[in-house]
């Protein structure tokens, strides 16, 4: 496989499961991206990892977990998750030092 | 982070070359600037970064003045198959090489047969 790609890509899950997303990149990239889209919203950007190491966390609910156990892989950990966190969630990667980012086709995920 | 200001939609006929310029007056010295192109319920896919002038690939161009404060993606001679949303982002470097990018709603293009 190339490029980005996530599992699953399509979720259905309640407010009291535990879930885990999946995001592994093909490209040698080194930096990693979570972001959340809305219906109708811009992309939000939820946490950012470079060398495996998180560098940024946009105030995200701690109902969302991320770890990233190697350069090629990023999970996004989900528990008690609310109805309004429904949306689709996307994976980026890149080449540190380069701004260019490339993402993977997204998990939609629907919170019941 | 360096604000981005584009027109909410634009419609453009096919064969036609369609000019989309975005507004950043507060960008930073080292930022760049990327273009990305999503179709609905897809990621974003990278069309285009540059820092400063012009740059061209197979898809697409990108004019960037002295000042750097606005930017224009060109399109030429679009097709139906170009419908879509079109990202101008300012990235900012969030620390150990990484970037941070700050999405607005877009440009939404829709091109007309």
């Amino acid at each position: 496989e190339t490029g980005v790609t996530q599992t699953p890509r399509h979720l259905v899950m309640g407010m009291t499961n535990k879930k885990s997303l999946k995001c592994e990149q093909h490209l040698g990239h080194n930096a990693m991206y979570w972001y959340k889209q809305s219906a109708k919203k811009p992309l939000e950007l939820m946490f950012v990892y470079s060398l495996e190491e998180r560098v940024e966390n946009n105030s995200v609910p701690s109902r969302f977990s991320p770890e990233c156990p190697n350069s090629s892989h990023l999970f996004l950990h989900l528990h008690t998750l609310q109805p309004e966190d429904s949306a689709l969630y996307l994976c980026a990667s890149s080449q540190m030092g380069r701004p260019e980012q490339y993402f993977g086709p997204g998990t939609r995920l629907t919170v019941t | 982070l360096a604000k981005t200001t584009q027109p909410i939609s634009m419609d453009s006929y096919e064969g036609q070359e369609v000019n989309i310029t975005c507004s950043h007056n507060n960008i930073a010295t080292n930022d760049y600037i990327t273009w990305y192109q999503q179709f609905p319920s897809q990621g974003p896919r990278f069309i285009i970064q540059g820092y400063k002038t012009k740059v061209t690939n197979e898809v697409a161009s990108l004019f960037i003045p002295a000042d750097r404060k606005s930017s224009t993606l060109s399109l030429p001679r679009v097709s139906l198959s170009d419908t879509a949303v079109y990202y101008c982002l300012v990235g900012e470097d969030s620390g150990a090489g990484s970037y941070q990018l700050t999405f607005g709603k877009g440009t939404k293009l829709s091109v007309i047969p």
